[in-house]
């Protein structure tokens, strides 16, 4: 079974504050990780993903197979990064096209001014 | 290029009552899922159609289902509506299953 784990349902910090927003997952096999992002009245989209290993928005996230974690993390929040975040995963198919994303219950970052 | 669209926004039920969703892939998607959202939790995972066939599904009782069209536009039925089905659907589209799933903005299902 997969499971997704955001520990924190809020989140509050100051501009120019360092964040870290935990994620933790089970899946016994091989697992994508993203994080997706919904700002307030916007769809939800995604914000980045483990193998691309790549910055967006100033936000990085590394894969810890051995401490099942997939944390956000930005070193100076903005206000404009205020919104819900949710970590998902998803099962490595093997090629079957077969998607299925499992998501935690999110996280929601307020950034003060 | 278009994106994810989901009709109605808002819809209200009556318990026992039918209803059906619908949504439009984004131009070039083979790939639709949807999930159910109920207030204060994650997307929970409903099934997926990949080429106009149920390609994984769920924990969801058989009331759920869907179909997927030639055009990979899709719809999400669910009989005898019950109380506990008040969610926001959301789609999400994306070329073969393990691509970048994009989302629509969701149909709010109220069901009194």
């Amino acid at each position: 079974a997969q499971r997704v784990t955001q520990p924190e349902k809020l989140l509050s910090v100051f501009k120019g504050a360092p964040v870290e927003l935990k994620c933790n997952y089970s899946y016994s096999g091989s697992p994508e990780l993203f994080w997706y992002v919904q700002y307030s009245r916007q769809r939800l989209q995604l914000l980045l993903r483990h193998i691309s290993r790549e910055s967006i928005k100033g936000f990085t996230a590394d894969l810890n197979k051995g401490e099942t974690s997939f944390h956000l993390k930005k070193p100076f929040a903005q206000e404009e990064d205020s919104a819900m975040y949710y970590c998902a995963l998803r099962a490595n198919a093997g090629g079957t096209s077969y998607g299925k994303l499992t998501f935690g219950q999110g996280t929601i970052l307020t950034v003060h001014p | 290029e278009t994106g994810v669209t989901q009709s109605p926004t808002h819809l209200i039920k009556t318990r026992g009552q039918q209803v059906t969703l619908r949504c439009s892939s984004q131009s070039g998607h083979n790939t639709v899922s949807w999930y159910q959202q109920a207030l204060g939790q994650g997307p929970q995972f409903i099934f997926q159609y990949y080429r106009e066939e149920e390609n994984g599904r769920g924990n969801f009782p058989p009331r759920f289902s869907g179909l997927q069209f030639p055009n990979y536009s899709s719809e999400l039925n669910v009989n005898a509506l019950e109380l506990d089905d008040s969610a926001l659907y959301l789609c999400a589209s994306s070329l073969e299953g393990e691509g970048e799933a994009f989302f629509g903005q969701g149909t709010r299902l109220t069901v009194v």
